[in-house]
């Protein structure tokens, strides 16, 4: 899998857009962009993932560059309860690869 | 759904004893998982199955063991404890091949002295 570089931590206002950046530069063809977040002293969640589109649910956006070599996780709007470690990871996704290599992410606060 | 559970929350062992730790999850998922968590780094896999009666090594699976005698269950077992496995343990699982998502459990702190 794939190597990823996050800053360590970050701070941000509450209410106003969060972006996270991940630099992902040996990615290859076939492998997907996953984050995970986790707040403190819980298990890990899932926010959302990405091939080569951007994507976007109901917790987050993904941007994707177009070589692939970089995201960033965009949380529009973020409350307390967003403070946490954000995790990138890269991995092939099928049968026989089940490893999620989870570095030591970003810390996210967010300032009230 | 309960999800993903883990018993016990807190754990203390004394080196050399052994103990297992009970992971279930409710959903009908195929997949799952057993990560430690050392304090200030990211989780490492310990072991995985992909269905009743499959298991497979992880990362870091020297000094556990795990078998899946059910769909539900994933219980790891840690023998003759030391103090280099002192840790929070989570299990997680997934659905499908097809499924993106791990469900995690809330983890089981342990510490051997």
């Amino acid at each position: 899998d794939a190597k990823t570089t996050q800053p360590t931590s970050m701070d941000c206002a509450e209410g106003r857009a969060a972006n996270l950046p991940c630099n992902h530069s040996t990615i290859s063809g076939n492998e997907y962009v996953y984050w995970y977040r986790q707040i403190h002293s819980q298990g890990p969640q899932y926010i959302i993932h990405g091939l080569k589109n951007n994507e976007t649910n109901e917790m987050a956006s993904l941007i994707i560059t177009e070589d692939r070599k970089s995201s960033t996780l965009i949380l529009p709007h973020a409350t307390l309860r967003d403070t946490a470690v954000y995790y990138c990871i890269v991995r092939v996704r099928g049968f026989g690869n089940e490893k999620l290599t989870f570095g030591t992410g970003t810390r996210l606060t967010i300032i009230p | 759904n309960a999800g993903v559970t883990q018993t016990p929350k807190f754990r203390i062992l004394k080196i050399g004893q052994s103990m297992t730790l009970q992971c279930t999850q409710d959903m009908n998922h195929n997949y799952m998982y057993w990560y430690r968590q050392d304090p200030g780094m990211g989780l490492k896999l310990i072991y995985y199955s992909v269905g009743a009666g499959i298991t497979d090594k992880g990362e870091v699976p020297n000094g556990y063991n795990v078998s899946r005698s059910t769909t539900e269950d994933f219980p790891l077992r840690l023998e003759l404890a030391a103090p280099s496995q002192t840790s929070v343990y989570f299990c997680a699982s997934r659905w499908d091949i097809g499924s993106y998502e791990q469900y995690f459990g809330p983890g089981t702190r342990l510490t051997v002295t």
